[in-house]
């Protein structure tokens, strides 16, 4: 999983509670992402950060917070969790400036899976 | 809007056997196609990446095509082995920067002895 590791890897939750899902690299890629994976669903970007302390929203941002304090850490934040919450999130990593490539590829960590009741 | 269709949503095929995948786009701009094998319980795993002058391109005994006019791709496995169990992503992306991704929703495979 390309030096990606995610934190914690399942979790049950209860409606109304904070959840804070951590994403660690030790590639020292730029781009850091996070989506979420449902039934029925591509994967759908939550939130991006293309440096320290530079982030920018996904397509699914509503609901959810992410900070970049360092390189290799990026944090995804549920400030109330909802039952709509409930998926599998991946956490994704990339990129630019390597030779010879003039696109992007991103690597995906294992996921965190979380239930909310 | 950006939509990425696979077919079929999902697939049995024996041992040894050829199967194709299919992907249609409406994404645009266009800058790179990409297809990802997906085991249960991990994350995504690259297998190509296609930009807009490439029709063809393969690793190992996968084949990915790409048609730009008509944005349809296609990924051919050959020989399938039981370890090809797995969902596989088309996703497109409108940019090289790779940070505006569109997925599409999958296709199941099933490989049986």
């Amino acid at each position: 999983d390309a030096g990606i590791t995610q934190s914690p890897r399942h979790k049950v939750t209860e409606t109304g509670t904070p959840v804070t899902l951590r994403c660690h690299q030790t590639e020292n890629h730029r781009y850091m992402y996070w989506y979420r994976q449902d039934p029925g669903h591509g994967l759908r970007l939550i939130h991006y950060s293309y440096g320290v302390k530079d982030t920018d929203k996904g397509e699914v941002s509503d609901g959810y917070s992410v900070s970049r304090s360092k390189t290799e850490d990026f944090l995804l934040t549920l400030e109330s969790a909802t039952s709509s919450q409930t998926s599998v999130y991946f956490c994704a990593i990339s990129d630019l400036g390597l030779a010879g490539v003039t696109y992007n590829e991103q690597f995906f960590g294992p996921g965190t899976r979380l239930t909310v009741l | 809007k950006n939509q990425v269709e696979q077919s079929p949503q999902s697939l049995i095929i024996l041992e040894g056997k050829n199967c194709t995948l299919q992907c249609n786009y409406t994404v645009s701009p266009f800058s790179n196609l990409r297809w990802y094998k997906q085991d249960t319980g991990r994350g995504p795993v690259s297998l190509t990446i296609m930009t807009f002058s490439e029709n063809t391109k393969s690793n190992g005994r996968y084949t990915a095509t790409l048609d730009a006019d008509t944005k349809q791709s296609s990924l051919h496995i050959t020989a399938s082995q039981l370890s090809d169990s797995a969902s596989y992503i088309c996703v497109v992306s409108v940019n090289n920067a790779g940070n505006m991704l569109t997925f599409g929703g999958g296709t199941r495979l099933m490989v049986k002895p």
